[in-house]
């Protein structure tokens, strides 16, 4: 199974809700990243899990909360988002973070729109 | 910090040879990676390059020049189903782990 799933694949909030996205994966990877990616750009990296530790945070706003209850499971916390937070988020998996890890599977998306 | 610089759209025939060229700068560099996305869908790796050279996988070759900070993505005997944006990504080996930061993205079209 090389599959990694996210839900919901769309949601629409207002700027007072909390919501949350889900990513899962049964891979046995140990590194486990969010992207955000705006319409015809490329994804950038948000955040990356490695052995359920945060590892790296782009500097990404509070209103976004990495989540890593186990080594299958992500979240993303949302929690009073802007409309420019509308976009896609990616959520990806790798072996681990060291260098023979080149590869990362992601997965479908949330298609997020903020109102 | 790192840059990328890719084309934004190529366009060709059933059949034909692109080539995608992706310059870079960046500290750390580790390795480049190619990604293919299509519409609607999720990035897919195609390929790596951690060394010079050229790296083939069926109809996808990939190119490396460390010492030119250089890369390309070859696209062979193009078809429909190849009309999609080609992200090259440098990977930076940080004590933190890996990170991946992708180019702008080239759209491929392909016309029968």
């Amino acid at each position: 199974d090389t599959e990694v799933t996210q839900t919901p694949k769309h949601l629409v909030m207002g700027m007072t809700n909390k919501k949350s996205l889900k990513c899962e994966q049964h891979m046995g990877h140990r590194a486990m990243y969010w992207y955000k990616q705006k319409a015809k750009k490329p994804p950038e990296l948000m955040f990356v899990y490695s052995y359920e530790k945060l590892s790296i945070n782009e500097s990404v706003p509070s209103r976004f909360s990495p989540e890593c209850p186990n080594s299958s499971l992500l979240n993303l916390h949302l929690h009073a988002l802007q409309p420019e937070d509308s976009a896609l988020y990616l959520c990806a998996s790798s072996q681990d973070t060291s260098g023979s890890s080149y590869e990362q599977y992601f997965g479908p998306g949330t298609r997020l729109t903020v109102t | 910090g790192q840059s990328l610089e890719q084309p934004s759209e190529v366009t060709a025939v059933e059949g034909a040879i692109v080539q995608i060229n992706c310059t870079y700068q960046t500290s750390g560099f580790y390795g480049l990676s190619w990604y293919q996305q299509h519409d609607g869908g999720a990035p897919t790796f195609l390929s790596y390059n951690a060394l010079d050279g050229l790296e083939e996988t069926g109809r996808f070759s990939s190119f490396l020049s460390r010492s030119d900070s250089y890369g390309y993505l070859l696209l062979q005997e193009l078809q429909m189903k190849d009309s999609a944006s080609y992200f090259c990504a440098v990977r930076t080996l940080k004590a933190a782990g890996n990170k991946l930061t992708f180019g702008g993205g080239t759209r491929v079209l392909v016309k029968p």
